[in-house]
């Protein structure tokens, strides 16, 4: 089992409308949830974290946690162009706070 | 306040050869993590360095290895360069001790091993 996995993409989704991104992870020591956003050739960007389970809203963006089934999703409402990235899911773990990512998931918004 | 920033941008290498890679962490940022990004892969991670010690160590060989300065800045050294070393590499400054240690990363440097 793969340690970190994302649902399948790519997804696409037409713009204005909810792109959903799941994460599950197999380390119940996972204490935080990182999501990061990234353009073609560049770096990976913070988009936000949780760490509680339930939902935790920035903006257009909401992170949801549910430890016991060890999921963690990404909302993005009314989505734009702009939003067309790969989106990387990443628990932390460990003393030195060590950042396992998944595969990513490539969302493309349609105009 | 100054965000991550690595040199070089870009790198081409042959096989066998070693290279430096580098990394100045984020104003007030005690804390350095690489890692490395395979083409259509998530970032693995190599290692951390806190005050100037590896913190934590990934599934890597040897030959990668690394410094961390007392300015936090830090290097990744890769020695006896292989094909499948060519990708991303990445690093993130964080500060130990704050609640969620946040990762921030620079902009990367593009290893291209022939």
């Amino acid at each position: 089992q793969k340690e970190v996995e994302q649902n399948s993409g790519p997804l696409s989704v037409p713009e204005g409308a909810i792109a959903s991104l799941n994460c599950t992870y197999s380390d119940r020591g996972s204490q935080s949830f990182f999501w990061y956003r990234q353009y073609s050739g560049k770096s990976p960007e913070l988009i936000m974290f949780i760490y509680s389970n339930g939902d935790k809203e920035d903006g257009r963006f909401t992170a949801q946690l549910n430890k016991a089934s060890q999921y963690v999703s990404l909302l993005i409402r009314d989505s734009q162009p702009s939003d067309s990235a790969t989106y990387l899911c990443a628990p932390m773990t460990g003393a030195n706070s060590k950042l396992t990512f998944g595969k990513g998931i490539t969302l493309s918004v349609r105009p | 306040e100054t965000g991550v920033t690595q040199s070089p941008t870009h790198l081409i290498k042959t096989r066998g050869q070693q290279v430096t890679l580098r990394c100045s962490s984020q104003s007030g940022h005690n804390t350095v993590s690489w890692y490395q990004q395979a083409l259509g892969q998530g970032p693995q991670f190599i290692f951390q360095y806190y005050r100037e010690e590896e913190n934590g160590r990934g599934n890597f060989p040897p030959r990668f290895s690394g410094l961390q300065f007392p300015n936090y800045s830090s290097e990744l050294n890769v020695n006896a360069l292989e094909l499948d070393d060519s990708a991303l590499y990445l690093c993130a400054s964080s500060q130990k001790g704050l609640a969620f240690g946040e990762q921030f990363f620079g902009p990367g440097t593009r290893l291209t091993v022939l």
